[in-house]
């Protein structure tokens, strides 16, 4: 059974650029969760799919959104990229009704100059 | 809104002392609490998690956490730390079947040999 796997694993951006990070969730896990963790900080919840559809966000612009596919595969996008953006961004996933368990990936590291 | 706050940014211990690490929350309901354990470069793992019973939980690798409702936390506990203990450990609440968690800045331990 694979785990939960993202792509790129670093990535660099100027500002005011657009970004598309990808998730492959855990095998049979329909629900994935994304995190934005800053240097030195906890991971913040940024938002959660469920069957496709956006279940939930955090406190974060619209600027940020996401997609789920009928896989359960999930891309998170970043539009007019901000120097603040900048962190490591993790997808988690976790299996029908066990939503409170979550398996988180290795994340991917973005820097924006 | 809920918040996690981790007491110990930073410890320092000796292979065999024994650990405690801090947590409280704040948060108007019912929450499930979590400790996550991220060893260097390596993805956020779960440690051990309290969904309710017992308030006293075991997990993984000798670590255990007990629940105080009164005092809103949830501290970490080893009794004789190892050197592949060093790790960063977070915090981390979610209300029931929500699965969008709410985390600490984190405790980074290391362990001397």
């Amino acid at each position: 059974e694979t785990g939960v796997t993202q792509s790129p694993t670093h990535l660099i951006k100027t500002r005011g650029q657009q970004v598309t990070l990808r998730c492959s969730s855990q095998s049979g896990h329909n629900t994935v969760s994304w995190y934005q963790q800053a240097l030195g900080q906890g991971p913040q919840f940024i938002f959660q799919y469920y069957r496709e559809e956006e279940n939930g966000r955090g406190n974060f612009p619209p600027r940020f959104s996401g997609l789920q596919f009928p896989n359960y595969s999930s891309e998170l996008n970043v539009n007019a990229l901000e120097l603040d953006d900048s962190a490591l961004y993790l997808c988690a996933s976790s299996l029908p009704g066990a939503t409170d368990t979550q398996y988180f990936g290795p994340g991917t590291r973005l820097t924006v100059l | 809104a809920q918040s996690v706050s981790q007491h110990n940014h930073h410890v320092i211990l000796s292979e065999a002392a024994s650990l405690e690490l801090g947590c409280n929350y704040s948060y108007g309901g019912t929450v499930n609490l979590f400790w996550y354990v991220q060893y260097p470069g390596q993805h956020l793992q779960l440690l051990l998690k309290y969904f309710s019973g017992d308030p006293l939980v075991k997990g993984i690798k000798g670590f255990e956490a007990e629940f105080i409702k009164s005092k809103f936390s949830f501290n970490l506990r080893k009794p004789s730390v190892q050197w592949s203990d060093t790790a960063e450990y977070f915090c981390a609440v979610t209300p029931p079947n929500a699965g969008k968690s709410t985390f600490g800045d984190g405790t980074t331990l290391t362990v001397k040999p």
